[in-house]
């Protein structure tokens, strides 16, 4: 299985709103609805964004924003904050027992 | 509140085995509807699912380990393993355990990490 594309990069200034892409294929993004989103700060542990494609967790804010049309799953991060300075990392399941993450993108707050 | 440790060897010599615990405390690891997997992360790189084990024992994992990863679970000690045999340099990595939500497929809490990396 391939990873998923995510673009290696995003920036925004604060206040303004970024979304980042996850292209996959048919038999990952494109058939299930089970894509979420991680962000990742330097030396931590990945956290949970967003789950089955727009589902936020209790305790992320709703400034975070998940969509998915077709092949391709996009996470948008909207009034752009300092904190939101992270790599995020999209998931889907790939069927049969599989999951594959996309490569990550870099967010920078300008 | 449910927290993953994991421990292990850091250093270990090419075609060895790495062996690595993740010690589930706040929670029970035999808790219905979750499953328990291992991710791992070169450093600089992005994130690989390795693969998981469910509540009834059953494992699953990624293709491209082409069989070198064996995941177990000790009830008694609330812990889940791995083992990865015939490590070479590409298996450098942070390893994460990870407890998977079984009906919407994510990971919802991590452990820290642990390095683990492959040198003579």
């Amino acid at each position: 299985q391939s990873a998923l594309t995510q673009p290696p990069s995003a920036s925004g200034s604060p206040g303004q709103s970024v979304t980042i892409s996850c292209t996959g294929t048919s038999s990952d993004v494109g058939g299930y609805n089970y894509v979420s989103w991680y962000q990742q700060h330097p030396g931590k542990a990945p956290k949970l964004m967003i789950y089955e494609v727009t589902k936020r967790p209790s305790g992320v804010p709703d400034r975070f924003s998940g969509s998915k049309s077709g092949n391709t799953a996009s996470l948008t991060v909207s009034g752009l904050q300092a904190e939101d300075e992270a790599d995020y990392y999209c998931n889907s399941y790939a069927g049969s027992d599989n999951w594959v993450f996309g490569g990550g993108t870099k967010l920078t707050v300008l | 509140q449910l927290q993953l440790q994991e421990s292990g060897s850091g250093q270990v010599k090419p075609s060895q085995t790495l062996s690595l615990t993740c010690a589930v405390s706040g929670g029970s690891i035999s808790s219905g509807g979750y499953s328990w997997s291992w991710i791992r992360q070169p450093p600089g790189k992005g994130l690989e699912w390795i693969g998981h084990i469910y509540q009834s024992g059953s494992t699953y994992y990624n293709p491209s380990l082409k069989s070198r990863a064996t995941i177990s679970v000790d009830r008694s000690k609330n812990q889940v393993s791995l083992n990865l045999t015939s490590v070479t340099a590409a298996d450098t990595a942070v390893y994460y355990c990870a407890r998977e939500v079984d009906y919407a497929l994510f990971f919802d809490y991590w452990g820290q990490g642990t390095l683990v990396t492959v040198s003579s």
